[in-house]
């Protein structure tokens, strides 16, 4: 299993591009989710999903856009990128365990810079 | 207030200290916990999880005090190689929400 992959890495955009950040699983995880990581915060949720189909907003959503069209895949876009979305991107992924307990596994994540 | 809210440290202990640092949670209907390590913003990885009075996993002790709503990690032994930031999550339904981390440097 490669658990739960991102793409790419790296990305330096300027201001008003657009491009769409890839995250995908092999665990067949249910849910996924997508984050990002300022400087010195905590994580803030940006997008979850909780099946193919069915995707919500999280904490700060704005700008962003997502689909979930399979149950491996769950792409972040970026409209009109900003420099405040500059941030360390990361996708994780969990499923339903009998225990309920929901724990996340992360991708590598993708480190995006704005200018 | 934050949901998850942790001391940021740092954390500047001796190779082979105990080290201990809480985060509290403002919840009340989270049921599970968790505690994840993430170096240099790599991706935080699964450290333990914690859904009844307490877990341990060698070195390792989290306890859970539903009563005053807060978890707290404790390390033993200190190796260089725990030095890290260490993140508390707590359960929002099927989502989590994380504090912003305690950083522990370990030192030789």
């Amino acid at each position: 299993n490669a658990g739960v992959t991102q793409t790419p890495k790296f990305r330096i955009l300027k201001i008003g591009q657009s491009m769409t950040l890839q995250c995908a699983q092999d665990m067949n995880h249910n849910y996924m989710y997508w984050y990002r990581q300022d400087p010195g915060m905590g994580l803030k949720l940006i997008y979850y999903s909780v099946g193919a189909g069915i995707t919500d907003k999280g904490e700060v959503p704005n700008g962003y856009n997502v689909s979930r069209s399979t149950t491996e895949d769950f792409p972040l876009r970026l409209e009109l990128a900003a420099p405040s979305q500059t941030s360390v991107y990361f996708c994780a992924s969990s499923f339903t365990p009998r225990d309920l307990l929901y724990e996340q596994y992360f991708g590598p994540g993708t480190r995006l810079t704005v200018t | 207030r934050k949901e998850v809210e942790q001391d940021p440290g740092p954390f500047n202990v001796p190779e082979g200290a105990t080290v201990a640092f809480n985060c509290t949670y403002s919840n009340s209907a989270s049921q599970s916990f968790f505690w994840y390590r993430q170096d240099c913003r790599k991706e935080p990885k699964l450290l333990m999880s914690v859904y009844s009075s307490g877990n341990e996993d060698g070195r390792f002790t989290a306890q859970l005090n539903r009563a005053s709503q807060y978890i707290s990690l404790l390390i033993r032994d200190s190796k260089l190689s725990d030095s890290a930031t260490y993140l508390c999550a707590a359960t929002n339904d099927y989502k989590l929400s994380f504090g912003a981390g305690t950083t522990v440097t370990v030192r030789a």
